[in-house]
């Protein structure tokens, strides 16, 4: 079946600016995971959501940033007021559930690479 | 404060050969480890795991050695092939909520 997908897959913004990134997790998959990957290092876990509910948001640096999963499928990641240092691939990564078994490996979705001038 | 960390940021090994790429981790609460390979513009592919009950774990040509006591593990690639290249990240795991925490990753790239 079809994978993670994101769109966009850029997004070029300007400073001050609001944008939405969208993630389509796999079909029957009720965890979903958004981190975000700075040039040149590993990603870094943003927030995670088990169905509806965002079970952890403890990675989001600020309230600038905030998800949402209203229907326990596709998510949206709300930046506003974008900053420069906000620059980075966006990853969403879905799975099973959120056990952490082994059997529970997430997939994860191509980026949305955004841009911040 | 990185809590698990990739030291090497690049190897280079030839074809045919073992690359072994090297992650420490700090805390001591991690209990799973993976490790994961990602081509450019797509995103971290799952690649091996271990638990931290076990010390090795192999899948063909992939083998993990976890040590516990120095907080090290590697991911040994035999034979290593050209289309192995790509960028491997560490990344460990406690608890079952699945959030993982990752390496800044090392690059691999073998030549044929």
């Amino acid at each position: 079946g079809a994978g993670v997908s994101q769109t966009p897959s850029n997004k070029v913004t300007e400073k001050g600016k609001y944008v939405e990134l969208r993630c389509d997790p796999i079909s029957g998959h009720t965890a979903l995971y958004w981190y975000r990957q700075s040039l040149g290092q590993g990603p870094e876990f943003l927030i995670y959501f088990q169905g509806t509910g965002a079970a952890d948001d403890s990675g989001l640096p600020n309230d600038r940033f905030f998800a949402v999963r209203p229907e326990g499928s596709v998510s949206t990641l709300k930046i506003q007021r974008t900053e420069r240092g906000d620059s980075a691939v966006y990853l969403c990564a879905s799975s099973l559930s959120a056990s952490g078994r082994a059997e529970d490996t997430q997939y994860f979705g191509p980026g949305t690479r955004l841009t911040v001038l | 404060d990185q809590q698990v960390k990739q030291n090497s940021p690049s190897l280079s090994v030839q074809e045919g050969r073992i690359s072994i790429l090297n992650c420490d981790y700090t805390n001591s609460m991690f209990d799973y480890f993976l490790w994961y390979k990602k081509y450019p513009a797509e995103g971290p592919t799952f690649l091996i795991s271990i638990s931290s009950i076990k010390d090795k774990n192999e899948d063909g040509r992939f083998t993990v050695f976890l040590n516990k006591s120095a907080k090290h593990l590697s991911l040994h690639i035999v034979p290593s092939q050209p289309g192995d290249s790509a960028v491997y990240f560490c990344a460990a795991r406690w608890g079952n909520a699945g959030k993982s925490t990752f390496g800044d990753g090392t690059t691999l790239t073998v030549k044929p």
